[in-house]
Formats: structure tokens, C-alpha cells, sequence
């Protein structure tokens, strides 16, 4: 069984400031890892994804997330938060296949301080 | 955009009526899904179909059935809605880049049920 926590359901920051959100998994097999965000009143959008390539994931509007496996985490980073980037983030991780086997976390609300 | 179309948007019903919200796909893609997303509870997967024809429950089905007739068409109703059964709903497909699963949404239902 997989499993997804984030920890914080709601994060500030300042504008231009560093943004960290926090993602660990839980995975009986190499996992497939996942940030998607989500912008008020719309659907979820792919950030971007880990696929068992390069541990060091760039996404799109520059944020990007590390797979450490020692540790279970896929964190997502962005140097410099924009005003732009208030919404809500899900990790998510899969197995690979089709189905059920895709697990959303509880997602973490990012809100940028002028 | 993943081609994926979601009606009604909104729709506001009364308890014990019943509700029919549809998903459109033009990806021809093999796999559908049926979300909730309720607050605190991240995303939830109510039904899913590997075909047509061909569908399964997922974590929080009761309540719920699904028809899919059709490669592009995925059905959700609820045959008595209830006060708990408000939510907004989301479709998804995958199968769009390769084999590592990841989900592509639509914009999204929002039902209300008084």
C-alpha cells in the first residue's frame, strides 16, 4: 500500500522569499512521485513529475523537487516565491500502473506575503 | 490541455434526487476517473474505468455508480443524493505520456446538495 503525507496544511511566505513544501511517501516499490497544483476553482495541474531518472526534478514556473530515497521524501522547492504561486499543492505517488494505485496527499495551501 | 470536459460545472439539487455528471475525453484514452475533493481530505477516488464497460470501485464508491458506454464518455450518478454527498468533483484520464500514470484533470463539478 502507498501512502502520502505533506507536512503543513498551510504555508506562508513572503514574496521573493524561499518556498519549501514538504512531501514523504510511503512505497512497497520504486514509486512514481508527483506535485500537482492547483489554482482557485480550477483542476489540478502536473508540476511536475519523478519517473526514476534524474533524482532532481525542474517543473514548470520554476519550481523543482529531489527524490531522496533514504529519507522517502520528494520535496518541492522554488528559490523565489512570485504572488502568483498562492494555491494549493498534492504530492502524489503511483506505482506505475493504472487503477487505484495513485495516492494523493492532503495538499499544502501556499499563500505569498507582499 | 488534456482534452477533458466536465458538465455541469455547477449544479445546486435537492436531497433524494438524483444527479448524473458527465466527463468527455478526446485523448481516446483507456483509463478514467472519478475524484471528490473535499477540505482536509485531499482527493478521494470514488469509481474508475480501465475500458469500456469495464469499471471498479474505488475508496469511497458508496453512493455512487458509473456507466461508460463509450471510449470518450464516463459517467458519475448519484441515484439519491445526500447533504454528505456535496462536494467538487473531478475527472481524470491517464495513459497520456507513457506508462508512469500520471492523472490529467478537468476543470471540475461543483454540487451542492441542500
Amino acid at each position: 500500500a502507498q501512502s502520502v503525507t505533506q507536512l503543513g496544511s498551510h504555508v506562508s511566505v513572503s514574496e521573493g522569499a524561499l518556498v519549501l513544501l514538504r512531501c514523504n511517501y510511503s512505497s512497497s516499490v520504486p514509486p512514481y512521485l508527483f506535485w500537482y497544483v492547483q489554482y482557485p476553482n480550477q483542476g489540478l495541474q502536473l508540476l511536475l513529475k519523478y519517473t526514476s531518472a534524474a533524482t532532481l526534478v525542474k517543473g514548470i514556473n520554476g519550481f523543482e523537487a529531489e527524490f531522496k530515497k533514504s529519507e522517502t521524501s520528494f520535496h518541492l522547492t522554488k528559490p523565489s516565491a512570485h504572488m502568483s504561486d498562492a494555491a494549493e499543492y498534492f504530492c502524489a505517488v503511483s506505482d506505475g500502473n493504472y487503477g487505484q494505485n495513485f495516492v494523493f496527499g492532503p495538499g499544502t495551501r501556499l499563500s505569498v506575503l507582499p | 490541455d488534456a482534452g477533458i470536459t466536465q458538465s455541469p460545472r455547477h449544479k445546486v439539487t435537492e436531497t433524494g434526487t438524483p444527479v448524473t455528471l458527465r466527463c468527455h475525453q478526446t485523448e481516446n484514452h483507456r483509463y478514467m476517473y472519478w475524484y471528490r475533493q473535499d477540505p482536509g481530505h485531499g482527493l478521494r477516488l470514488i469509481h474508475y474505468s480501465y475500458g469500456v464497460k469495464d469499471t471498479d470501485k474505488g475508496e469511497v464508491s458508496d453512493g455512487y455508480s458509473v456507466s461508460r458506454s463509450k471510449t470518450e464518455d464516463f459517467l458519475l450518478t448519484l441515484e439519491s443524493a445526500t447533504s454528505s454527498q456535496t462536494s467538487v468533483y473531478f475527472c481524470a484520464i491517464s495513459g497520456v505520456e507513457g506508462n508512469t500514470g500520471e492523472l490529467f484533470f478537468g476543470e471540475g463539478s461543483r454540487l451542492t446538495v441542500l
